[in-house]
């Protein structure tokens, strides 16, 4: 079974802390991605990454940057956390171009409050 | 670009019930449709999808989805509810050219009482 790894579950930081968010899978899946997600709002796609070093902005990137220096790993960096970033955040990667089905697998999220 | 319409935000239904969650998306190019579900401080599971071919597509835990093309919708249904089937539920639709890329809808929560 594929897995996808959330390093935390549940994150308390200040405002203006740097945050990192780390998740890695086991499939040697092409793409990973992160979502977050806000009640009323499903799942909304912050950035996305087809190779390793390689990144794209989803629909919400701002205040957020990530890195993917290993094909297994894809971190989320909130340079200066506010409390509108205050969610939760969903890891998720699937094989790739060239892949019949675009299923993606989920780890079980990082709940991050920012006070 | 794509988009994802659900239709209810919340359903609520009794156990052995039926239920029927209603998904509409919007898109200029051909489409793969998913619906995923959410259990309590968990991350997603996929449902079921549909890529192609048949347009009834039965899933896991007894839910079944309907592909509509003409009415662009893609509606999960389920004959009788179990009371471990309360949960939120997300329709997500990629098209041909955004492998992965998912477009998810707000989500619908079932909540199933005895």
């Amino acid at each position: 079974d594929v897995k996808v790894t959330q390093s935390s579950r549940y994150l308390v930081k200040r405002t203006g802390e740097k945050v990192f968010l780390e998740c890695v899978q086991d499939m040697d899946h092409e793409n990973m991605f992160w979502y977050r997600q806000d009640p009323g709002l499903g799942l909304r796609l912050i950035y996305f990454s087809y190779d390793v070093k390689m990144k794209e902005k989803g629909d919400i990137p701002e205040g957020y940057s990530v890195s993917r220096e290993k094909k297994e790993r894809f971190s989320l960096i909130l340079e200066s956390a506010s409390t509108n970033q205050t969610s939760m955040y969903l890891c998720a990667s699937n094989p790739g171009l060239g892949q019949l089905s675009g299923e993606l697998f989920f780890g079980e999220g990082s709940r991050l409050t920012v006070l | 670009a794509q988009s994802v319409t659900q239709l209810d935000s919340q359903v609520p239904v009794f156990e052995e019930a039926p239920v029927e969650l209603r998904c509409n998306y919007s898109s200029s190019v051909s489409v793969y449709l998913f619906w995923y579900v959410q259990y309590p401080n968990q991350g997603l599971q996929l449902l079921l999808k549909y890529l192609s071919g048949s347009t009834l597509v039965k899933g896991i835990n007894g839910f079944e989805a309907e592909f509509n093309k003409s009415q662009t919708s893609f509606h999960l249904r389920k004959p009788s509810v179990h009371i471990s089937d309360t949960a939120e539920y997300f329709c997500a639709v990629s098209t041909t050219d955004s492998w992965g890329k998912l477009q998810f809808g707000a989500g619908t929560q079932v909540v199933v009482t005895p």
